[in-house]
């Protein structure tokens, strides 16, 4: 069961370099989530996608943009990376309906340094 | 808007005790859904458990049990007999009903079990 992946594990950047996160679900869900985890923090979301072709912001956008390619994927852009992006992102689906309806399922997490 | 609450930001025992972690939550929605997720060392969110509000029914699934109380809007988790590989973050999130509405999560609690 391959569930969400995302890629890279594990990136450095420098400042002012662009990077593109990826994320893919098996599960045929409709929603789909971009977090960041930083120390004392727990998670914040950045970006969410209700459905395919539907994106809008979380708590923390500033800095991002994501794009819902198609029902199984979404990816977390970069554009210009500074240090407070620093970070572990994890990606996230999730289904209304069904017997695991409502539960977010996480990928097992990006971790990104800026320097 | 909604909040959890974890107070208790890190737990020492030594195996075999029993923990219980503490997850308060605030929200003025009548539908809303309980989760409790487990972070290991190797960084992935591990989904537990998920309860929603007009269940209150405890749940046991081996060494652990949930203790889910409206009246003073607690979640809290207990482990019996814990163990070495229960080491981990654990986290209370909070995910209001409808399409795509966003897990809000607590701090989190590490918990250290040593022999």
């Amino acid at each position: 069961n391959a569930g969400v992946t995302q890629t890279p594990k594990f990136q450095v950047l420098k400042t002012g370099q662009s990077m593109t996160l990826q994320c893919a679900q098996d599960m045929n869900h409709n929603s789909m989530y971009w977090y960041r985890q930083d120390p004392g923090m727990g998670l914040r979301l950045i970006y969410y996608s209700a459905s395919e072709g539907t994106t809008d912001k979380g708590e923390v956008p500033n800095g991002y943009n994501v794009s819902r390619l198609n029902k199984r994927e979404f990816s977390l852009r970069l554009e210009s990376a500074a240090p407070s992006q620093t970070s572990v992102y994890f990606c996230a689906s999730s289904e209304v309906f069904g017997s695991s309806g409502n539960t977010i399922y996480f990928g097992e997490g990006s971790w990104l340094t800026v320097v | 808007a909604q909040k959890v609450t974890q107070a208790q930001t890190e737990i020492s025992v030594v195996e075999k005790e029993d923990v219980t972690l503490d997850c308060v939550y605030e929200t003025r929605d009548t539908t809303y859904y309980l989760f409790w997720y487990k972070q290991p060392p190797s960084g992935e969110l591990v989904f537990l458990i998920r309860r929603n509000s007009f269940d209150e029914q405890n749940e046991i699934s081996g060494r652990y049990s949930w203790n889910f109380q409206k009246s003073t809007s607690s979640f809290n988790f207990t482990i019996t007999a814990s163990q070495v590989v229960d080491s981990a973050v654990y986290f209370c999130a909070l995910r209001l009903g409808g399409t795509a509405s966003k897990l809000t999560f607590g701090t989190g609690t590490r918990l250290q079990v040593t022999l």
